[in-house]
């Protein structure tokens, strides 16, 4: 198995600008994570999916932050207009359903916001 | 609601020598707990998880147990090497929810040879 795919590895933008990040998770994993990693907060949940469906938002930050699966192969975390204090490491990850879930995590997107 | 916490770094131990990381935890109902490492420049992998009082989890030489009494779940390593080196993080499921998980800071540990 590929493991879980994100792109970019890298995204270097200015500030204002729309940044997406993409998420390909394990064939067959019915969960997806989306977190956030900074020095200063450690390790944040953003927003969870089951089978497409977002079930916790509650870390998302702000409106400038949305979400979406559209399909079980793939999601997208997007900032609408990004802002330098969004700088940080995004990581994705899947799991699959049951009382001892593992998470698997993508390598990582490393955005910075100028 | 379910809270952890992980022992301070940086860590800095010699080659071969015995490690241990503290985690502690707060927890309503009995959430499995798990040890993540995350090496440099790579995503968080799975290094060892218990899914109930007493259990042990264990690998590559890394050990954790579950202790209801006490409330903690501490990493050990007898013995510990160069490509140990990383950040590693105590993490525990919310309440009635593993899906959903309650993570430390994490901790960094760097070994030299």
């Amino acid at each position: 198995d590929a493991g879980v795919i994100q792109s970019p590895r890298h995204e270097v933008t200015e500030m204002g600008q729309e940044v997406t990040l993409r998420c390909k998770p394990i064939s067959g994993h019915d969960y997806l994570f989306w977190y956030r990693q900074t020095m200063m907060r450690g390790l944040e949940l953003l927003i969870y999916f089951n089978n497409n469906v977002p079930i916790d938002d509650s870390g998302m930050p702000e409106d400038r932050f949305s979400a979406k699966m559209p399909n079980a192969s793939f999601s997208t975390l997007k900032i609408q207009p990004s802002e330098p204090r969004d700088s940080a490491v995004y990581f994705c990850a899947s799991s699959l359903r049951g009382r001892t879930d593992t998470q698997y995590f993508g390598p990582g997107t490393r955005l910075t916001v100028l | 609601g379910n809270s952890v916490t992980q022992m301070e770094g940086p860590v800095t131990l010699s080659e071969e020598a015995f490690l241990t990381i503290n985690c502690t935890y707060t927890a309503t109902g009995y959430p499995s707990l798990f040890w993540y490492v995350q090496y440099p420049g790579e995503g968080l992998q799975l290094l060892l998880k218990a899914t109930k009082a007493d259990d042990k989890g264990s690998n590559k030489g890394f050990e954790a147990t579950y202790r209801k009494e006490t409330t903690s779940f501490h990493l050990e390593k007898g013995s510990v090497q160069v490509s140990d080196s990383a950040v590693y993080f105590c993490a525990l499921g919310d309440a009635g929810n593993n899906r959903k998980l309650i993570w430390g800071l994490g901790t960094s540990l760097a070994v030299n040879p």
